[in-house]
Order: structure tokens, then sequence, then C-alpha cells
């Protein structure tokens, strides 16, 4: 069993928005937040923000201000990340991972990524 | 949002060598929160150390690293195939940042 499951990838116009989807299983939902992170080809690591699925708050870098949406489905124990008035510049690999709540840990799992690419 | 720089961008070794990689923050590191992921092509990251110095589980004994405040090292004792890959240290906590990376290429 996979504890993160990612969405497929997608493929969209600029200006557009994308919603990325990170399905936990096979462990607590509520101990462990959400952080998503992307990946630009060829380049590396940029941490995007994180949520709280306890509470359902959300911290996110100062570099996504106003285009960046996190939220989550404790139904579904599935968390969502969206990304609006996309450019060339968010064509990315977006992963999901996941630290305790309790210890403040480092990123044990991650999910497989979701490439998004952003074309005209 | 503390900035890490690594170096070197790339090293070059054989299989069996030594590597020794370097990770250095803009301030100081709080509360030991800095961790280490290997990314081979094509794959998410996997964690390799946390808290400094601790290997998390399943990580092999020739993974070690450690250093204090500013100034951090990973160290992997005899390069096996596998280890060929780009390397990132991370601070993790409110607002997690990570350094650009270290390639670990073939000789």
């Amino acid at each position: 069993q996979v504890p993160l499951v990612q969405s497929g990838p997608e493929v969209k116009n600029p200006g557009a928005s994308v919603r990325v989807s990170c399905k936990s299983s096979g462990y607590t939902y509520t101990d462990y937040y959400i952080h998503w992170v992307r990946q630009a080809p060829g380049q590396g690591l940029e941490w995007l923000g994180w949520i709280d699925p306890r509470s359902g708050d959300t911290h996110h870098s100062k570099n996504f201000l106003d285009s960046i949406t996190m939220t989550m489905d404790t139904s579904i124990y599935t968390a969502y990340m969206e990304l609006t008035r996309l450019t060339s510049g968010d064509t990315a690999i977006y992963y999901c991972t996941r630290n305790s709540v309790s210890i403040l840990d480092a990123f044990d799992i991650w999910g497989e990524g979701t490439l998004i690419i952003v074309s005209s | 949002e503390i900035v890490l720089t690594q170096s070197p961008g790339t090293l070059s070794l054989s299989p069996g060598e030594r590597a020794t990689l370097s990770c250095k923050a803009s301030e100081s590191v709080t509360s030991n929160y800095l961790a280490w992921y290997r990314q081979r092509p094509g794959q998410p990251p996997t964690l390799l150390i946390y808290a400094v110095s601790a290997r998390a589980a399943g990580i092999p004994d020739r993974f070690s690293a450690g250093g204090s405040r500013t100034d951090f090292t990973l160290t992997i004792s005899r390069l096996e195939p596998e280890d060929f890959a780009v390397y990132f240290c991370q601070v993790y906590g409110y607002s997690p940042s990570f350094g650009q990376g270290t390639k670990v290429e073939i000789k």
C-alpha cells in the first residue's frame, strides 16, 4: 500500500489553474502534516507550503502569496494543492510529502510526483 | 527563511571512493532541524539523514553526517552504484527550505 498517491499529469494553458491531489493511506492521517514541494525540469526542490490535517490550517512560502491554495477532504484522506494564474515558470513536478505533527521531523515519505506542464 | 548553499555543485568520483558534501546555512539552524535527501533520476527524493546526524530507517551505515549551527556535512564512505545521484540538504520546521543540490557523478 503506497502511503501517498498523487493525481496524474496535466497540461494547462498560461493563465489557467490546476489542482493536484494527494491521497493518504496506511497511516493515521492526522498524525502528519502534508507538504507540497515542486521541482522544475533539471532544477532543485522548492517548498510551497503545508496543511495541518487536524485543523486545516495552512502556511505557504512567501513566493506563493496569492497563487496557492491548500485544502483537504478528511473524509477521503486527500489533500489538494491548487495553483492559479499559471505561467511557463510553473512547469514542474509537484510532490506531496509529509512530516510528523508531534516531533516536527523531516519528510519521510514522498508521493511519486505529478507533472504539470504549462504551455500554449 | 534560511538560505542553504551546497558545494560542490558536482562531484566526480569512482565507485568505492569516499564522498564529502557540504551544506552551509545563512543563519544558525535551530533545534538540529537539518536533513539530507538523495534523489535518483526520475524518482522522488529519499530521506537519508534527519536531525543533523540520525540515519533514517533502512539507510545503510556508509552514510554519515554531522555539523552544527551553519556548517553541515554528509559523507558517503564507499560509493555504491545507486549512490550516484543528486543530494539535497534541507532545513525543516515552520518554513522549510532546500539547498540547490550536489550531483555525485561517475568519474
